[in-house]
């Protein structure tokens, strides 16, 4: 069955250090894996998916098929990053989603 | 782009009532749009597909009639909460699919739900 593993609840790091959010899967298919991010008071925003190989807000994630793993990195963390972060899949011809548990990143000034 | 409204943002009623969510694409044709209930400090649970045209296809252990849904037009889909009990308040959330050749959905703000 299909799942969306982040190990880390919360994630606490000083302002200009950098951040990996991890982000493991299990999927007999062919992933699609999306990173999702819920600012406070706001609702869920793309922002960014693995096949676009794009770099937002100084975010990526490469999809390691081999470790099944699409962590979420940035080299220099700020304030506005502070955020709740949710790991997604992509699957079968109805296009569902299955989220992840989320990590909360939390930048410290 | 991509915008998805729900309404309403808020709602409270009595136990045993029915309740219902509108959730609207605003500036594209959505064929497919989602449902999703999130507890507090919890993930997104998602709960039915809802396919314009067609009856919503519904996940494991969500119980079909008590959470009525209907997708009616290209940009509208509804979920009505019957009999609400206490126990199904919640944050509902709907999502749509804007088509093309990626998965990605996006989300309506999200709906309180609070069964006195």
């Amino acid at each position: 069955a299909q799942r969306v593993t982040q190990p880390e609840k919360l994630l606490s790091v000083f302002k200009g250090a950098p951040v990996e959010l991890k982000c493991n899967y299990s999927y007999s298919g062919s992933p699609e894996l999306f990173w999702y991010v819920q600012y406070s008071r706001q609702r869920l925003q793309l922002l960014l998916r693995h096949i676009s190989r794009e770099s937002i807000k100084g975010f990526t994630a490469d999809l390691n098929k081999g470790e099944t793993s699409f962590h979420l990195k940035k080299p220099f963390a700020q304030e506005e990053d502070s955020a709740m972060y949710y790991c997604a899949l992509g699957y079968s011809s109805a296009s569902k989603i299955i989220f992840g548990s989320g990590t909360r990143l939390s930048i410290r000034p | 782009g991509a915008v998805v409204s729900q309404h309403p943002s808020w709602v409270i009623c009595k136990s045993g009532t029915s309740v219902k969510i509108e959730c609207r694409s605003l500036d594209f044709q959505a064929t497919t749009m989602f449902w999703y209930r999130q507890f507090p400090k919890q993930s997104l649970m998602l709960m039915a597909t809802s396919n314009e045209g067609s009856k919503a296809t519904y996940e494991q252990g969500v119980e079909k009639d008590k959470f009525l849904i209907n997708h009616a037009s290209l940009t509208l889909s509804t979920l009505t909460v019957t009999s609400a009990h206490p126990e199904d308040s919640s944050f509902y959330i709907c999502s749509a699919r804007a088509g093309g050749p990626y998965n990605e959905q996006f989300f309506g703000p999200g709906t309180r739900l609070t069964v006195l």
